[in-house]
């Protein structure tokens, strides 16, 4: 049974450059066609898309966050990691990874999330 | 705001049936699957119905979506104190090139 953990820094300071990576246990990234997601949610607020990186490569990223943001993987470690550029406090919010699948990419598995602030 | 659009919050007493609406438009619903996804207090989001109306193994069946046209809804009967969460739809947007959610949907069952 797939498993998805994420780990970071949980604070940034405004400017800088948000790295989390996500950690998949039980299942190799690289098998299969998977999508791997990343997806915040501020305090109080609804889910927000960031972006995702499909198994053979290609990636989609949310239009409002797409000049800062990149996804990778790196199937040595298992692992898909988010690059979020020129934070603010605006970006401060819980990070969850997950799993997608098939068409258009459900979201079948998620991480147990992790906060990140940004403030100086 | 969100791309697809929920009630903020919807409401009923234990054992009755509520819905939720997810409304959207031809580049998202219209087109794709929709899926959504149960957030309780403090917890991650998890799958809940998946292609409009499937369910993942071990969600009951007390659980439901559909979908006509550009709106989608899911249906919970037998409301369970256990069922307060918030309840999310989420979809494929074939113009934006990107994954959508709704604002979500806040149960409360009295």
């Amino acid at each position: 049974q797939v498993q998805l953990q994420e780990s970071g820094p949980g604070l940034v300071k405004p400017s800088q450059t948000l790295s989390l990576t996500c950690t998949v246990s039980g299942g190799s990234i690289s098998s299969g066609s998977y999508y791997w997601s990343w997806i915040r949610q501020p305090a109080g607020k609804g889910l927000e898309w960031i972006g995702r990186i499909y198994t053979r490569g290609s990636t989609n990223y949310n239009p409002s966050l797409k000049s800062r943001v990149t996804i990778s993987v790196d199937t040595s470690k298992n692992q898909f990691s988010l690059k979020l550029s020129s934070v603010t406090a605006a970006d401060t919010a819980v990070y969850y990874c997950a799993r997608g699948y098939g068409v258009p990419g459900v979201m079948d598995v998620w991480g147990q999330g992790t906060t990140v602030t940004v403030s100086s | 705001q969100s791309v697809l659009t929920q009630p903020p919050s919807v409401s009923a007493a234990p054992g009755q049936k509520v819905t939720i609406s997810c409304s959207g438009s031809s580049s998202n619903i219209g087109n794709n699957y929709v899926s959504w996804y149960q957030q309780l207090p403090g917890t991650a989001p998890k799958l809940l119905i998946y292609e409009n109306d499937n369910r993942p193994s071990g969600i009951p069946d007390r659980f439901s979506g559909s979908k006509s046209g550009t709106s989608a809804t899911l249906g919970i009967t037998g409301l369970q104190t256990g069922d307060e969460a918030d309840y999310y739809c989420g979809t494929w947007d074939s113009s934006l090139s990107a994954w959508v959610f709704g604002g979500g949907t806040k149960l409360t069952v009295l």
